[in-house]
C-alpha cells in the first residue's frame, strides 16, 4: 500500500457525461500528480500540482482540468467523454518540491466510456 | 520532445536465468526511475537513480544509470516466478523536476 488513496476504482459511463476522479494523497505530501494508462499511448503525464498550484501540465486535453485542495487532496475533471477516453487513470504523490524524490502511485480509477 | 525506450517489450526466461532489460532515452537527465507493474495494479517504486555511475540493487534487481550514453539497466539475478511482472523505466527530464516520462515498458514472464 503506497499510501495514496484514489476513488472510485471502477467507473463506467457514457459518452459526453463527465466524471470527477479523488486522490488523497501520502500523509505530508504537498505534490500530487496525474497519470494516464492506456493500450494505444502507454502511461502519460497529465498534470502536476505542488501545495495547491499548477506546476507542470503535460498532454492533458482540454476537456480534462484539475485541482488540488487546501487539504492537499486532488481532483480531475473529464467531460465531453469520448471512447478514447478510457483508461486507468493513477494519482501519484511525492514529498516536496526539487528533483529525485520518490514518486508512490496510487491503485488507479478504471474508467469505462461505454 | 524527451523519448524513453525499453527493450525488450517482452521477455520470456526460464527461472534461474539472468537477463537484462534496456532503457534508452533521448536527452540529457541524470534523474531516472524504476518501476514494477503487476497486471491491473499500481505502479510500485523500484529504484531511483539520480546521478551518472548510480547503482542500486535490491534482491534480485539490480539497477544501473549512464548518463553519457543515455541509458539505464534492470537486470535479473536467478529470476523467480515471483518477478514475472511489467517493469517500466521513466525519465525525470523536467527542470523542476519529478515530471516523468515513460518507457513503453517490459514485459516479463518467469517460467517455472
Amino acid at each position: 500500500d503506497s499510501g495514496v488513496t484514489q476513488t472510485p476504482k471502477h467507473l463506467i459511463t457514457a459518452t459526453g457525461q463527465r466524471v470527477t476522479l479523488r486522490c488523497s494523497p501520502r500523509s505530508g505530501d504537498l505534490s500530487v500528480y496525474w497519470y494516464q494508462q492506456s493500450l494505444d499511448q502507454g502511461l502519460q503525464f497529465l498534470i502536476q500540482y505542488y501545495n495547491g498550484e499548477e506546476r507542470a501540465k503535460g498532454n492533458i486535453l482540454e476537456r480534462f482540468s484539475a485541482q488540488q485542495f487546501p487539504d492537499l487532496h486532488s481532483e480531475l475533471n473529464l467531460s465531453s467523454l469520448e471512447l478514447g477516453d478510457s483508461a486507468l487513470y493513477f494519482c501519484a504523490s511525492s514529498a516536496r518540491r526539487g528533483v529525485g524524490n520518490t514518486i508512490y502511485f496510487g491503485e488507479g480509477s478504471w474508467l469505462t466510456v461505454v | 520532445e524527451l523519448k524513453v525506450e525499453q527493450n525488450p517489450l517482452f521477455l520470456s526466461m526460464q527461472e534461474g536465468k539472468n537477463y537484462t532489460i534496456y532503457c534508452n532515452y533521448s536527452t540529457t537527465s541524470d534523474r531516472l526511475y524504476w518501476y514494477r507493474q503487476d497486471p491491473g495494479k499500481s505502479l510500485e517504486s523500484l529504484f531511483v537513480l539520480l546521478s551518472n555511475g548510480a547503482v542500486k540493487q535490491e534482491g534480485r534487481l539490480m539497477a544501473s544509470l549512464d548518463t553519457k550514453a543515455r541509458l539505464s539497466t534492470l537486470h535479473i539475478t536467478a529470476a523467480v516466478h515471483d518477478l514475472s511482472a511489467t517493469y517500466f523505466c521513466a525519465v525525470d527530464g523536467y527542470n523542476a523536476g519529478n515530471m516523468l516520462t515513460f518507457g513503453g515498458g517490459t514485459r516479463l514472464m518467469v517460467k517455472p
